[in-house]
């Protein structure tokens, strides 16, 4: 059974930059994609990017591009998501998510537990 | 960008009622590749329904997905208290990946 754990909560200045770390466990990691999604306090979801875990490529929503940056380090089968330039806007709780392959792509049956970034001065 | 719309923005009713939430999209899901979230307060979402009505493991057949092209449906035949939770839509059928903001069922 696939398991996503995610690191701690943060609190961050504005204009700091964070990392989230996303360890799986339970699959091969690289048989995957890892995605990103964020929910700010009381609000719905928010597709951030994606990283093809197997090959390293990445591909951000427009809104964050320049902003966030998806890694992985696949010795550690752990996926990591970097926001820099943070603003009050960017609190918010961060989840990883496995893509589930089904016939029309992929969608998320697999989720980390999320964590929360708060930024405040 | 597909935006989605969901509707109502709540849905009071009581247990043992039945659900009808709606998702339209701003052109055509691709694939009908729409999926239905649920999510309870400080949880992550569950996967209910994927490719506009397959039902994912595990979920109960009083959840369907219905629906092709611009307008879906998720419908719960009969509401279980544990089913008081935000409905959440997504389409990945084009990037970006988008969600519906949400229809929170309560309990009335």
């Amino acid at each position: 059974q696939a398991q996503l754990v995610q690191s701690g909560a943060e609190v961050k200045r504005p204009g700091a930059s964070v990392k989230v770390s996303c360890k799986a466990s339970g699959y091969t990691f690289t048989s995957f994609a890892m995605h990103w999604v964020r929910q700010a306090p009381g609000q719905g979801l928010e597709w951030m990017g994606w990283i093809n875990t197997g090959n390293g490529d990445t591909r951000y929503s427009q809104k964050f591009q320049g902003r966030v940056t998806i890694t992985r380090d696949t010795s550690a089968s752990t996926a990591y998501m970097e926001l820099i330039s943070l603003r009050y806007a960017d609190t918010a709780v961060y989840y990883c998510a496995r893509e589930h392959l089904v016939s029309g792509g992929s969608c998320y049956a697999y989720w980390g537990q999320g964590t929360l970034v708060t930024v405040s001065s | 960008e597909i935006v989605l719309t969901q509707s109502p923005g709540t849905l009071s009713l009581s247990p043992g009622e039945r659900a009808t939430l709606s998702c339209r999209a701003s052109q055509s899901v691709t694939s009908n590749s729409l999926a239905w979230y649920q999510q309870k307060p400080g949880q992550a979402p569950r996967l209910l329904i994927y490719d506009a009505s397959s039902r994912a493991t595990g979920i109960p057949d009083a959840f369907a997905g219905s629906g092709s092209g611009t307008d879906f449906t998720l419908t719960i035949s009969r509401l279980e208290p544990e089913d008081f939770a935000v409905y959440y839509c997504q389409q990945y059928g084009s990037s970006p990946r988008t969600f519906g903001q949400g229809t929170k069922v309560e309990i009335k």
